[in-house]
């Protein structure tokens, strides 16, 4: 069936790294991706997206890469900091009616000082 | 900067209760979603609601769920008998004014649901 989901449950990296999570997804129709961060206790927080006419996009300190050829998409951080340990969900939207999200099992990002 | 916001953050209630989780979506928004989260699972589409209708609904949005927009600021989702089973942070969501397939969803805070 169609899924989104992600390669690591929980990514451990040291302050200052660069991070890189990724997600792969099955639905070839879909045509928006996006990515949110959800720390405890908080809703999903939009970081970044990306539509399916583009390979790359970057924010401040992010960048979400779209490989549609094998269906993959990550979420780059750089300069990984403490305030960015959280648990990071993607997200698609496979052009139904109703604007519904599909969102990925989730991985966490824990940055060690 | 324009958040979505829900009310209450905690509820508790009794198998077979009735509950009724509220929203206020980003003002000038017009679609309005929500979503539930089972401690340690993933996000889970309920419903999508625009015009004063239900776009879409999941399996999970059986009869015992509803939702309505009793006036121009509020958007509400009710249980009307719950389940153990419903326990879970419900988190409500709302698009901006494009309403493409495209439109980014904001989040709220989220409710937990605690059924006993």
């Amino acid at each position: 069936g169609e899924s989104v989901g992600l390669h690591l449950p929980t990514l451990s990296v040291q302050e200052g790294d660069n991070s890189i999570i990724n997600c792969a997804y099955s639905n070839s129709a879909s045509d928006y991706f996006i990515w949110y961060k959800q720390e405890s206790g908080k809703g999903p927080q939009f970081i970044i997206d990306i539509r399916s006419n583009m390979d790359k996009r970057q924010g401040q300190r992010v960048t979400v890469l779209l490989n549609k050829t094998v269906k993959h998409l990550s979420l780059q951080i750089a300069a990984t900091q403490p305030g960015d340990s959280a648990v990071y969900f993607c997200a698609e939207n496979g052009l139904n009616a109703g604007n519904m999200l599909t969102f990925g099992g989730g991985t966490r990002l824990m940055v060690k000082p | 900067e324009p958040e979505v916001t829900q009310t209450p953050s905690h509820q508790v209630t009794q198998m077979g209760q009735e509950v009724i989780l509220r929203c206020v979506p980003i003002s000038n928004h017009l679609y309005f979603y929500w979503y539930r989260q089972i401690l340690g699972q993933k996000v889970e589409f309920l419903v999508s609601f625009y015009n004063n209708e239900i776009s879409e609904k999941s399996e999970i949005f059986d009869d015992q769920f509803s939702v309505e927009r009793p006036d121009g600021s509020n958007f509400t989702l009710k249980i009307r008998s719950t389940k153990l089973e419903d326990s879970a942070m419900y988190f409500c969501a709302s698009g901006d004014t494009s309403g493409t397939s495209t439109d980014t969803q904001y989040f709220g805070p989220g409710t937990r649901l605690t059924v006993l």
